[in-house]
């Protein structure tokens, strides 16, 4: 079935670099990717998204990138910061209008 | 203008009762999505209202319904509980199906 994968699971990084995850989907019908940060025990919440008719999309230290010929979408979170530790999540919106998920990933800050 | 809100915050239930939780959308938002959540897993789409109907539905069984109320506001009905169905459920509005905002979820326990 239609599916999302995310890599890596972990990922734990020096303050001040930067972090990138990467995302898989397998509906080549999707147009919609947003991305959410999910501190323990709270919300997820939406930190940036990008639809199909966009390569790149930035906002301060966040950035997405789309290739819809692979099929892939990536994270990239530059001069990272101790708050940026969190699980992170892809989604993409399949043909059905429905929101697949990534499994996420632990970012870990290393001060 | 208050965000997305759930109730219960938590819940305790015994295998075989029946459960209804509670979501209200942010402010001119029409459009209300369920997710379940398990413990370390990205959330699961269970179903999505619009307009008072069904509009999507996840691969949950018929012990999952909802409804939705003039106002938008939405319920989560689950009986015959499973220990199985113990997690954390989000709830999360939208404008159309695009840029979600979610509750801070109702956490259910089945005993």
């Amino acid at each position: 079935g239609e599916n999302v994968e995310q890599h890596p699971s972990t990922l734990s990084v020096q303050e001040g670099d930067s972090a990138v995850i990467k995302c898989t989907y397998s509906d080549s019908a999707s147009n919609y990717f947003p991305w959410y940060k999910q501190e323990l025990g709270k919300r997820p919440q939406l930190i940036i998204d990008i639809r199909s008719n966009v390569g790149e999309k930035k906002d301060q230290r966040i950035a997405v990138t789309l290739n819809k010929t692979a099929k892939h979408f990536s994270l990239h979170i530059t001069e990272t910061q101790p708050e940026d530790s969190a699980v992170y999540f892809c989604a993409a919106l399949n043909s059905n209008y429905q929101l697949i998920w990534g499994a996420g990933t632990k970012l870990i800050i290393k001060p | 203008d208050a965000g997305v809100t759930q109730s219960p915050t938590h819940l305790i239930k015994t295998r075989g009762q029946q459960v209804t939780l509670r979501c209200s959308p942010k402010s001119g938002h029409d459009t209300v999505s369920w997710y379940q959540q398990a413990l370390g897993q990205g959330p699961q789409f269970i179903f999505q209202y619009y307009e008072e109907e069904e509009r999507q539905r996840g691969n949950f069984p018929d012990r999952f319904s909802g409804h939705q109320f003039p106002n938008y506001s939405s319920e989560l009905n689950v009986n015959a509980l499973l220990l199985g169905d113990s997690a954390l459920y989000l709830c999360a509005s939208s404008f159309s199906i695009y840029e979600q905002y979610f509750g801070p979820g109702t956490r259910l326990t089945v005993t």
